[in-house]
């Protein structure tokens, strides 16, 4: 069963507009859950994660994320792009299970234009 | 900072070679990982490892092997490259549970199989 689910494969905004990139995901037992980004040609860097307490997440680069279990969703927000944000963006969930394997979703393309 | 390093950024075997890909770690994770990554699929969990010696499938094993002799090297074998494979490959290590939190990633290495 797809345990993460990133609504839209590709989201194109204006420079200074707002950054909505959308994760859904499944978990029988509380998760842990991440954003990550990728650049062209390289790794994978971590933006934010949630594991316990605070609900709304900060990470880098001025990114935030809110976890809501009632809608099992943990959305990436951003109030204004920059066009270094173009790049691919995954969020993963660890199910506190199976040795602490991370779960992706199938990435989402962030293009900015100027 | 959490270091993990590939051999390789770029690759190009032939059909039928056997390919080593190689992955180190500094930071004394017990667990490590190794991902395909293509476009429009995601990251998808070949093999991992949470202990010298010991690994388990992940989602996509047939056609690749590993090898963890060392706590800090993960080794991932692909026996007789076919053009299939063709691929940008990701490494990973974490911590084992319950202290593990999010994934390293190393810069990935894409390979090409003709």
């Amino acid at each position: 069963a797809q345990s993460v689910t990133q609504l839209g494969s590709h989201v194109s905004v204006s420079e200074g507009a707002l950054v909505l990139l959308r994760c859904n995901y499944s978990s029988s037992v509380p998760p842990y859950l991440f954003w990550y980004v990728q650049y062209p040609n390289q790794g994978l860097q971590l933006l934010l994660k949630y594991t316990t307490g605070a609900t709304l997440v900060k990470g880098i680069n001025g990114f935030e994320a809110e976890f809501k279990k009632s809608e099992t969703s943990f959305h990436l927000t951003k109030p204004s792009a920059h066009m270094s944000d173009a790049a691919e963006y995954f969020c993963a969930v660890n199910r506190g299970s199976t040795l602490g394997r991370l779960y992706f979703g199938r990435g989402t393309q962030l293009t900015v234009w100027p | 900072d959490v270091k993990v390093t590939q051999s390789s950024r770029y690759l190009v075997k032939r059909t039928g070679e056997k390919v080593f890909l190689e992955c180190v770690q500094d930071m004394d994770h017990e667990n490590m990982f190794w991902y395909r990554q293509d476009p429009g699929l995601g990251l998808r969990l070949i093999y991992f490892s949470y202990d010298v010696k010991m690994k388990e499938k992940g989602d996509i094993p047939e056609g690749y092997s590993v090898s963890r002799e060392k706590k800090e090297r993960f080794s991932l074998i692909l026996e007789s490259a076919s053009t299939n494979q063709t691929s940008m490959y990701l490494c990973a290590s974490s911590l084992a549970p319950p202290l593990n939190t999010e994934a390293f990633f190393g810069q990935g290495t894409r390979l090409t199989v003709v």
